[in-house]
């Protein structure tokens, strides 16, 4: 079974640059979620989607990020304009609706440099 | 508000020695759900183990076990015989109740281990 599977890796932008990241979860998992983890912390949650639909948003600066995950499958991340404090891991998870522990599952990151 | 506490930045162990992480909660739910994760240097979060609240033993996976004191509200990973893989960032994690209808995660701080040959 493929992982949760994120793109690009790394990305370097000057602050007021636009930024997007793409996220294709696990095959079957309704449950999408987008964490930013800043430097020395632990991840914080900005979206949670279920299926094609928004669960929480709370965390999301909705002034200059945007998401959105059309077709209940693939999901993108959008920063416009990028700040300097912007700068962190940004971390894709999924998570099914059946069996197990509900734990979710994380792709690799894509660490974002804003200079 | 849901909350969890790693007071331990960093941690060294011996090769094949066992290892304690901290993790103290803090929650009014009675339903809710403990998680650790590790994560290396690459940035992936790898899923280690779960206890759920009402659980009425400790949980194990290989050599990961979870000291669960509800009373205590602590939720402890016990690493046995340390590998020198097992040098990365792991977290504690808690689902929050309130957090959607599939419960988001609050992580702590997390704390490094460092694995000495």
């Amino acid at each position: 079974e493929a992982g949760v599977a994120q793109s690009p890796r790394y990305k370097i932008i000057e602050k007021r640059q636009s930024v997007a990241f793409w996220c294709n979860p696990i095959s079957g998992h309704a449950t999408l979620y987008w964490y930013q983890q800043i430097l020395g912390q632990g991840p914080k949650l900005l979206i949670q989607f279920q299926n094609n639909g928004v669960v929480d948003d709370s965390q999301l600066p909705k002034d200059r990020f945007s998401a959105e995950r059309l077709k209940g499958v693939d999901s993108t991340l959008k920063i416009q304009p990028a700040k300097l404090e912007d700068s962190a891991v940004y971390l894709c998870a999924s998570r099914g609706t059946s069996g197990g522990n509900n734990e979710q599952f994380f792709g690799p990151g894509t660490r974002l440099t804003v200079l | 508000a849901q909350k969890i506490t790693q007071t331990q930045p960093g941690m060294f162990v011996q090769e094949k020695e066992a290892v304690t992480l901290d993790c103290t909660y803090d929650t009014s739910d009675p339903s809710y759900g403990l998680f650790w994760y590790k994560q290396p240097s690459s940035g992936e979060m790898i899923f280690l183990i779960y206890q759920g609240s009402y659980d009425q033993q400790n949980a194990t996976e290989g050599r990961y076990s979870l000291n669960f004191q509800k009373a205590r509200k602590s939720a402890n990973l016990v690493i046995s015989a340390s590998q020198l893989g097992d040098s990365a960032m792991y977290f504690c994690a808690m689902r929050d109740p309130y957090g959607g209808s599939q419960g988001n995660l609050i992580f702590g701080k997390g704390t490094k281990l460092s694995v000495k040959p």
